[in-house]
């Protein structure tokens, strides 16, 4: 069965360095997605991608994030200067419209634990 | 109001009780409902679709109440193996996740 990917499974990093987070959607997908999990908090909504371009970011999602598809399979986010409350588990989603349920049928990957000390 | 609401639990029973999770939302979160699974440091999975007559996927069943606002999880005969945390989704163009509710069911 297809799955999303994602790379590294876990990272720690200073505050104020930068961090990129790699994710591999699954291959026929359009749509993608960034969602982050702050230790026993809800999984809240950062930012969609379409057709090489945001879709829609949420308010957490600000100068400092950015999101990349820089080659046919990855979908990239950076985090330009890490502050301490960065440090979550990054969720990368993917769906496509083909899908019986559409856009909204979302498949998560694995994650990324990111620690900011 | 909070997007999606949920009773964070924790929900503690016996193998084979019938529990149930209840979840209200807002207009913001309307457009179409989830419940997904989330183990313990993992991704959530989608468990099941909610549709407005209501629908079923043996031992869960999903409810949504429109006029209320209320969506609710029933799962029957519940094992070990469905501990995990709940999670009511509603999609108003992206996910919007309520904080879950923590099951654990005990031999």
């Amino acid at each position: 069965e297809p799955e999303v990917t994602q790379t590294p499974s876990h990272q720690v990093t200073q505050m104020g360095q930068e961090v990129i987070l790699r994710c591999v959607p699954i291959s026929n997908h359009l749509y993608f997605y960034w969602y982050r999990q702050i230790l026993g908090q809800k999984v809240e909504f950062l930012v969609s991608f379409y057709n090489n371009e945001i879709s829609e970011k949420s308010e957490i999602f600000d100068d400092q994030f950015s999101v990349e598809r820089p080659d046919g399979s990855n979908f990239t986010l950076k985090i330009r200067s890490t502050k301490l409350e960065d440090s979550a588990m990054y969720f990368c989603a993917s769906s496509d419209v083909g899908d019986p349920g559409g856009q909204e049928t979302q498949y998560f990957g694995p994650g990324t634990r990111l620690l900011v000390l | 109001r909070k997007e999606v609401e949920q009773d964070p639990g924790p929900f503690n029973v016996p193998e084979g009780a019938t529990v149930a999770f209840n979840c209200t939302y807002s207009n913001s979160a309307s457009q179409s409902f989830f419940w997904y699974r989330q183990d313990c440091r993992k991704e959530p999975k989608l468990l099941m679709s909610v549709y407005s007559s209501g629908n079923e996927d043996g031992r869960f069943t999903a409810q949504l109440n429109r006029a209320s606002q209320y969506i609710s999880l029933l799962i029957r005969d519940s094992k070990l193996s469905d501990s995990a945390t709940y999670l009511c989704v509603g999609w108003g163009g992206k996910l919007i996740f309520g904080q879950g509710t923590e099951l654990s069911v005990k031999p």
